[in-house]
């Protein structure tokens, strides 16, 4: 089974409106991370958000914020008051501590090209 | 500060020849990473150092595949008798709570060797 999954390749979105790009994941470990990072076209992976699996709140970071379904496992991430500059790849991944013995390691999903327009 | 650097940025080399990529982490990081991402896909867990030490390289497709960071700062990827199937970009990371002063322990990734095998 896929530790995580990006159900999306692409998504489209007017500039201005939101957007939700989802994940779901699978581990049995119980302490584990997710994070999203953003990929422009120069390439470099960009650290959006996080959502430890013992965070009682959704993560939120700007215009970035994170709906953390834990018994759903997703973590969708939702961008609001989306921008020209907010083209790009996303990615999910997790970092499982407990199973990988700390290793610290991400596990990425395929990622969702989002394209933003006039 | 400085972020993570790469060099090459782009190679393009002859099948079978050998090849080494190199990264630079972010200074002070203890934690060091590469990942493999293929056209399309999500980056893939090569190999993780702690300082010098190699703690796990689970994620190394091959034999003809070595990495080394034998000062604890600077890190080579070295790739032996190169394939068609190298072909990807070499994503290097580091990390560091102590230093990053973030509480979330997210890697930050280097722009990436785009390798190109013929």
């Amino acid at each position: 089974a896929q530790k995580i999954t990006q159900t999306q390749p692409g998504m489209f979105v007017q500039e201005k409106e939101a957007v939700t790009l989802d994940c779901t994941y699978d581990t049995s470990d119980p302490s584990y991370g997710l994070f999203w990072y953003k990929q422009p076209s120069s390439g470099e992976m960009i650290f959006l958000i996080y959502q430890g699996s013992y965070d009682q709140q959704n993560a939120t970071e700007g215009r970035y914020s994170l709906n953390f379904q834990k018994a759903r496992k997703s973590a969708n991430l939702v961008i609001s008051a989306s921008q020209l500059g907010d083209s790009a790849m996303y990615f999910c991944a997790m970092r499982e501590t407990l199973l990988t013995g700390g290793g610290n390691k991400l596990t990425f999903g395929t990622g969702t090209q989002l394209k933003v327009e006039l | 500060g400085a972020g993570v650097s790469q060099s090459p940025r782009y190679k393009v080399a002859k099948r079978g020849q050998d090849v080494a990529l190199r990264c630079d982490p972010i200074s002070g990081h203890v934690s060091l990473f590469w990942y493999q991402q293929a056209l399309g896909q999500g980056p893939e867990f090569l190999t993780y150092f702690q300082n010098e030490a190699q703690l796990d390289k689970s994620g190394l497709p091959s034999d003809r595949f070595f990495a080394e960071r034998p000062e604890g700062s600077v890190s080579t990827l070295k790739i032996q008798r190169t394939q068609q199937e190298d072909s990807a970009v070499y994503l290097c990371a580091s990390s560091d709570p102590g230093t990053s002063g973030s509480p979330y322990n997210e890697q930050f990734f280097g722009p990436g060797t785009r390798l190109t095998v013929l």
